[in-house]
């Protein structure tokens, strides 16, 4: 069936280092990838998205990288903060209306 | 900013009771979903509706029942709680559109225990 996952559920990186959280997904179909975050206790949050006739989107501080050949997201984050301590998943929109949510990464900032 | 809100963040209930869980939107979206979370397992979709009145299972629809009466309010039912049913529920909304590029907006969560 279908996937998308994380390749590490836990990441600890040292306040001011750049992060790389990754996704993999296995429908070649997909046509749109979102990264959310989710910080204790509260709902998830959009951060970037990116559709599938790109390989890069940035935006503040965070860029999204999508390989397609290997069906790869990654998440890159610069100059991590205490503030982006929270669990980090992808999300891949598999129909016209529905999406499979991966089950997460927690990343962990170090000061 | 699109609101999505939940009506309980934390709720207690008891085998066997019916529990209503009740979701809202302010942003006029066509189509709302409910969502539950599990450690390690992510998000599964338990029902979604396109508009008013329609509505579509998803993954684990069992033991769930929805509710659609008007577009920006969206209702879960648990028809007879169980235990298994203990969890996050998560409720979103979103443009509708099936060639659209849009994110889905999450409430903040509903944690249901069920003793």
């Amino acid at each position: 069936g279908e996937s998308v996952g994380l390749h590490l559920p836990t990441l600890s990186v040292q306040e001011g280092d750049n992060s790389i959280i990754n996704c993999a997904y296995s429908n070649s179909a997909s046509d749109y990838f979102i990264w959310y975050k989710q910080e204790s206790g509260k709902g998830p949050q959009f951060i970037i998205d990116i559709r599938s006739n790109m390989d890069k989107r940035q935006g503040q501080r965070v860029t999204v990288l999508l390989n397609k050949t290997v069906k790869h997201l990654s998440l890159q984050i610069a100059a991590t903060q205490p503030g982006d301590s929270a669990v980090y998943f992808c999300a891949e929109k598999i129909t016209g209306n529905q999406f499979y949510f991966g089950t997460g990464t927690s990343l962990t900032v170090i000061p | 900013d699109v609101k999505v809100t939940q009506s309980s963040r934390y709720l207690v209930k008891r085998t066997g009771e019916k529990v209503f869980l009740e979701c809202v939107q302010d942003m006029d979206h066509e189509n709302m979903f409910w969502y539950r979370q599990d450690p390690g397992l992510g998000l599964r979709l338990i029902y979604f509706s396109y508009d008013v009145k329609m509505k579509e299972k998803g993954d684990i629809p069992e033991g769930y029942s929805v509710s659609r009466e008007k577009k920006e309010r969206f209702s879960l039912i648990l028809e007879s709680a169980s235990t298994n049913q203990t969890s996050m529920y998560l409720c979103a909304s979103r443009i509708a559109g099936t060639g659209s590029y849009n994110e889905q907006f999450f409430g903040p969560g509903t944690r249901l225990t069920v003793l």
